[in-house]
């Protein structure tokens, strides 16, 4: 069956860090891979899309880039954390047949 | 063009009543309208979606409804309960452009009070 797994669930930073959430997929090859964030009362925006191995596109300009170095494998990241850039993160896969977009369970990022 | 609206933004049910959340769109071009479910700290599932083609979905006690020629669909639950409290999402795209094209409404936040 496939999967989908994202680490950590939970991140508090100080602003200027680094950042790296990680998502992986399982039960599936060759799967669509997306990077949502989540604000209170907006839904949930598309940061970042990926076909293919280190095939990336991105929704919106922002302080944040991603990364697909495995097959399976989704890596969001920042190199300086702002403020703005708390919230909570949904990495989300298409596999065979493509016709669910599934999410994985969320990473809830806080920036001090 | 692009947007789902979603109302309301919350709702609070009692137990055994009817839950109904509306989404309108814009895009006519739109063929693919699913709803999501969050539970508090989880990801979005899918819940149910519809095509066009037709005018209502049911699944258990979740129905779709769906309005062509105004543009709109809602989500109904029947005989609401306690752990239907959840965010819930609607959402529409045309399937074959992908799913980066699908467009999140902004939620509804729904309490089902014992």
């Amino acid at each position: 069956s496939q999967t989908i797994h994202q680490w950590p669930a939970t991140l508090v930073q100080p602003v200027g860090s680094p950042l790296s959430l990680e998502c992986t997929v399982e039960g599936t090859s060759n799967p669509n891979l997306y990077w949502y964030r989540q604000a209170a009362g907006r839904g949930l925006q598309l940061l970042f899309y990926s076909v293919g191995i280190g095939q990336i596109s991105s929704e919106v300009p922002q302080n944040l880039s991603a990364s697909r170095p495995q097959d399976r494998q989704f890596i969001l990241s920042s190199k300086k954390l702002l403020l703005s850039d708390s919230g909570f993160y949904l990495c989300a896969y298409t596999g065979s047949g493509a016709n669910v977009l599934t999410f994985g369970a969320g990473s809830r990022l806080t920036v001090l | 063009q692009q947007q789902v609206k979603q109302s309301p933004q919350s709702l609070i049910v009692q137990k055994g009543g009817i839950s109904i959340i509306n989404c309108a769109y814009e895009n006519t071009a739109f063929d693919y309208f699913p709803w999501y479910q969050q539970f508090p700290g989880k990801g979005p599932a899918l819940l149910i979606a519809i095509r066009p083609d037709v005018s209502e979905k049911k699944e258990g006690r979740f129905t779709i409804s769906f309005n062509k020629s105004a543009k709109q669909f809602s989500l109904h639950i029947m005989d609401s309960q306690p752990g239907d409290s959840a965010t819930y999402f609607c959402a529409a795209s045309r399937k074959n452009t992908g799913f980066q094209k699908l467009v999140f409404g902004t939620g509804t936040r729904l309490l089902v009070s014992p």
